[in-house]
């Protein structure tokens, strides 16, 4: 199934450093989310993005809608432990008869060493 | 805690089996998703369903099929279960508007085809 191109597939950094992955697409979306999934969990919503070149911040979460409307990238900064698990991008069309359906990255994996 | 909940956790059933799997979502969306997540890999869209109707379908073959019911609950039914089959199936539940059309999700069912 389609998917988008999320990197890197896996981090392993040290408590306190900041952290950048980002997702590409060969198709345009207008509307960007970053979900984040724990083991056994499904995946929580961080940050959507609702306008190309906007840049929206949740906490130490700030997260790019592309001007080109195909890539959009996710920061963490001062990473802590709990920041721990796997952080996908999902493209999404909305309004004029899309369903709004996600169409998910591969996911990156997160490993925070204290 | 999104208020989207889903049973069961977990279930194992045999290659050729039916299974249906029940999701119940935040009061008053209208609309229910649902993915299958292979492991390692991002969850790919099965279908949608909106006030009750089907919405929109990913790349799934017709044994797989839902129902949405009034009181915000929903299932997902699987007939002649493959192996393949195996994966963690979420649902998703948002209400459709125009322009903002968040998903929140549930825990998922993990279901394992022998």
């Amino acid at each position: 199934g389609q998917q988008l191109n999320q990197s890197p597939q896996s981090m392993f950094i040290q408590e306190g450093e900041d952290v950048s992955m980002n997702c590409t697409s060969s198709s345009i979306f207008n509307t960007w989310l970053w979900y984040k999934q724990d083991p056994g969990e499904g995946p929580v919503l961080l940050i959507a993005l609702y306008k190309a070149g906007e840049l929206t911040s949740n906490g130490r979460l700030t997260a790019q809608f592309g001007i080109t409307r195909k890539d959009s990238f996710l920061n963490i900064s001062a990473s802590i432990p709990s920041d721990v698990g796997i952080y996908f991008c999902a493209g999404q069309l909305v309004g004029s008869g899309n369903t709004g359906k996600l169409i998910f990255g591969q996911g990156t994996t997160l490993q925070v060493k204290p | 805690e999104t208020g989207v909940t889903q049973s069961p956790t977990h279930l194992i059933k045999t290659r050729g089996q039916q299974v249906t799997l029940r999701c119940s979502s935040q009061s008053g969306h209208n609309t229910v998703s649902w993915y299958q997540q292979a492991l390692g890999q991002g969850p790919q869209f099965i279908f949608q369903y909106y006030r009750e109707e089907e919405n929109g379908r990913g790349n799934f073959p017709p044994r797989f099929s839902g129902l949405q019911f009034p009181n915000y609950s929903s299932e997902l039914n699987v007939n002649a279960l493959e192996l393949d089959d195996s994966a963690l199936y979420l649902c998703a539940s948002t209400f459709l508007s125009g322009s903002v059309n968040e998903q929140f999700f549930g825990p998922g069912t993990r279901l394992t085809v022998l």
